[in-house]
């Protein structure tokens, strides 16, 4: 069964430090979304992307968040300047153009400090 | 978007049939119902989806009434690896489609 990627499963940084969070995605599928799961709470959508751009993004997704497919196969969501309260589990999806059928990755842990 | 409502956890034994009920009265006709697992710290993962009747894969049943406003998800014969949060989620399907998800419900099989 094709798998949607991502690493690093866990990354520790300080706050005010860029990440990069990275997700290879199922190679066929076109649409490719963010979300976030801050510990305890929902999992929550942070961006859409599709045709090399985001197509949809909510209030979380600030100017502080970038997403960038910089090669055809990677996807990345890039954090500018890390806050205590982006510490969250981010969670990469692609989805299947034909059945809508959504595949999320293992995560990645993110711990600010 | 149709609102959600689910138990916030639910206990079984193993062996036994689960049924989670999700409450969803305003459901719009082009929306689907929608179930996802998800364990601890790993991604939801799609277990079934359904729009009317009743839909049956290798994994779950999906139980829906005419009225479409309420659904059940039905596990039979759970194990301990089926304790998770088991989500209902309610929206028109299709790749450009965010999903929103609740608080899920917590399912804990015990032995």
């Amino acid at each position: 069964e094709p798998e949607v990627t991502q690493t690093p499963s866990h990354q520790v940084t300080q706050m005010g430090q860029e990440v990069i969070l990275r997700c290879v995605p199922i190679s066929n599928h076109l649409y490719f979304y963010w979300y976030r799961q801050i510990l305890g709470q929902k999992v929550e959508f942070l961006v859409s992307f599709y045709n090399n751009e985001i197509s949809e993004k909510s209030e979380i997704f600030d100017d502080q968040f970038s997403v960038e497919r910089p090669d055809g196969s990677n996807f990345t969501l890039k954090i500018r300047s890390t806050k205590l309260e982006d510490s969250a589990m981010y969670f990469c999806a692609s989805v299947d153009s034909e059945t809508g059928g959504y595949t999320f990755g293992s995560g990645t842990r993110l711990t600010v400090v | 978007l149709a609102k959600t409502t689910q138990p916030i956890s639910m206990d079984s034994y193993e062996g036994q049939e689960v049924n989670i009920t999700c409450s969803h009265n305003n459901i719009a006709t082009n929306d689907y119902i929608t179930w996802y697992q998800q364990f601890p710290s790993q991604g939801p993962r799609f277990i079934i989806q359904g729009y009317k009747t009743k839909v049956t894969n290798e994994v779950a049943s999906l139980f829906i009434p005419a009225d479409r406003k309420s659904s059940t998800l039905s596990l039979p014969r759970v194990s301990l690896s089926d304790t998770a949060v088991y989500y209902c989620l309610v929206g028109d399907v299709g790749a450009g489609n965010m999903l929103t998800f609740g608080g899920g419900t917590r399912l804990m099989v015990k032995p």
